[in-house]
């Protein structure tokens, strides 16, 4: 079974552009995660989806948005870029229903903010 | 509130065995996990443990949490150079049926051959 797949997995962007991210599950998963990892703040939730729907959201700023399609993939975007945006963007699958929870992560988007 | 402690650094010799430490502050967690990542790779899900279990291993793994404390460790026995990585905990967060995970630091295992 084919892992958690995100593309692109490099981008180099300057201030105030947008970008999005792609994120496609491990098949059959419905539940798909995104957190941001930086050296000086670590792994942070940014929100989680299932079924299409926002199911929890972290600390983060309203230009950090996401959505999920009907066959679970999913999209972040981040809006009017800061350099601080400057990460590794990853994004974690699970199967709902399974009340571990197991995530499992892709590879990551590494975004540079010049 | 939701934090989770990690020491940052740890460096054993080749065949010792590893003891990575975490503390954690909620108290509600009913899941938690340890993750493996290697340089420029996502997060690998390495075991867990239910908030009922003092002790589970899995092969040369091995979770131990006590719950009074608040502190989870992971023990990696007959550690190889293969095992240099950062290794985190995280605990489930929020309430209910949530798939929101709450890192510590991460610690850098340093395996000398």
């Amino acid at each position: 079974k084919a892992g958690v797949t995100q593309t692109p997995r490099y981008l180099i962007k300057t201030r105030g552009q947008q970008v999005t991210l792609s994120c496609s599950p491990i098949s059959g998963h419905r539940s798909v995660s995104w957190y941001q990892q930086t050296p000086g703040q670590g792994l942070q939730f940014l929100f989680e989806y299932f079924s299409e729907t926002q199911r929890n959201k972290g600390n983060f700023p309203g230009r950090f948005s996401g959505r999920q399609f009907s066959n679970s993939r999913s999209e972040m975007n981040v809006s009017t870029l800061e350099l601080g945006d400057s990460a590794l963007y990853l994004c974690a699958s699970s199967f709902h229903g399974d009340r571990v929870y197991e995530q499992y992560f892709g590879p990551g988007t590494r975004l540079t903010v010049t | 509130g939701e934090d989770v402690e990690q020491s940052l650094f740890l460096s054993v010799r080749e065949g010792d065995s590893s003891v990575i430490n975490c503390t954690y502050t909620d108290s509600s967690s009913t899941y938690l996990y340890w993750y493996k990542q290697e340089p420029g790779a996502g997060l690998q899900l390495l075991t867990y443990i239910f908030s009922n279990m003092d002790m589970k291993q899995d092969q040369r793994l091995t979770v131990l949490l006590n719950k009074k404390d608040k502190h989870l460790s992971l023990r990696i026995a007959d550690t190889q150079t293969g095992d240099s990585a950062i290794y985190f905990c995280a605990e489930r967060g929020g309430s209910g049926n949530t798939g929101k995970l709450i890192f510590g630091q991460g610690t850098t295992l340093q395996v000398k051959p």
